[in-house]
């Protein structure tokens, strides 16, 4: 799986946009991005995916360069219940059982009343 | 909708003591299932996977034994635990198919004295 770059940590206003970048400069073609947050004290859980078309959902949109290199995503209007910490992930999609998750460091997003 | 149960939320247990955690989920069938330990500021680490009924898969030789008696029924166990097996144990299960993404329950924290 590609190795990914994320700042380490971000603050945002509520209500704002919350703009989250990942650099994943070696990407290769048949990789998916994908993005998890992790609130405190709580499980893992799972945002958006996508390949190279943009990608929008209930819960955020997620921006992909068009040579596949970086990725945004964007929670419209954040609140102080998204204060989490983001991770993005590059991966092959598996069909397999043998398909563990790894995070990296991620960040941690900071929504601020 | 599909949602995924684990319990308890925090357990405290004496060295050399049993363990039992147990994760359901509910609303979809045959899915994969899986157990992941993270460590405090640390990724997370895959302990065990599950493709079906009685199908296991160890990813680390350890102190720790998973079960899975029916399809959305996923046990973690030990018969004697030790100080190093404190963490935050995570439950996910995903639909058969490469692109599916894992879903997490909220974890149980496990703390040995």
């Amino acid at each position: 799986d590609a190795k990914t770059t994320q700042p380490t940590s971000m603050d945002c206003a509520e209500g704002r946009a919350a703009n989250l970048p990942c650099n994943h400069s070696t990407i290769s073609g048949n990789e998916y991005v994908y993005w998890y947050r992790q609130i405190h004290s709580q499980g893992p859980q799972y945002i958006i995916h996508g390949l190279k078309n943009n990608e929008t959902n209930e819960m955020a949109s997620l921006i992909i360069t068009e040579d596949r290199k970086s990725s945004t995503l964007i929670l419209p209007h954040a609140t102080l219940r998204d204060t989490a910490v983001y991770y993005c992930i590059v991966r092959v999609p598996r069909n397999s059982g043998n398909t563990p998750l790894v995070f990296g460091k991620g960040t941690r997003l900071s929504v601020i009343a | 909708s599909q949602t995924i149960h684990q319990w308890p939320a925090t357990l405290v247990q004496p060295v050399g003591s049993p363990l039992s955690l147990e994760c359901t989920v509910e609303g979809t069938s045959n899915p994969n299932l899986y157990w992941y330990r993270q460590a405090a500021g640390r990724g997370l680490q895959l302990l065990f996977y599950s493709v079906g009924i009685g199908q296991i898969s160890s990813e680390v030789p350890q102190n720790l034994s998973a079960s899975r008696p029916q399809d959305r029924q996923f046990i973690l166990s030990s018969k004697k635990l030790l100080l190093s097996d404190s963490g935050f144990y995570l439950c996910a299960w995903r639909r058969q198919g490469a692109l599916q993404p894992q879903h997490f329950g909220d974890g149980t924290r496990l703390s040995i004295l």
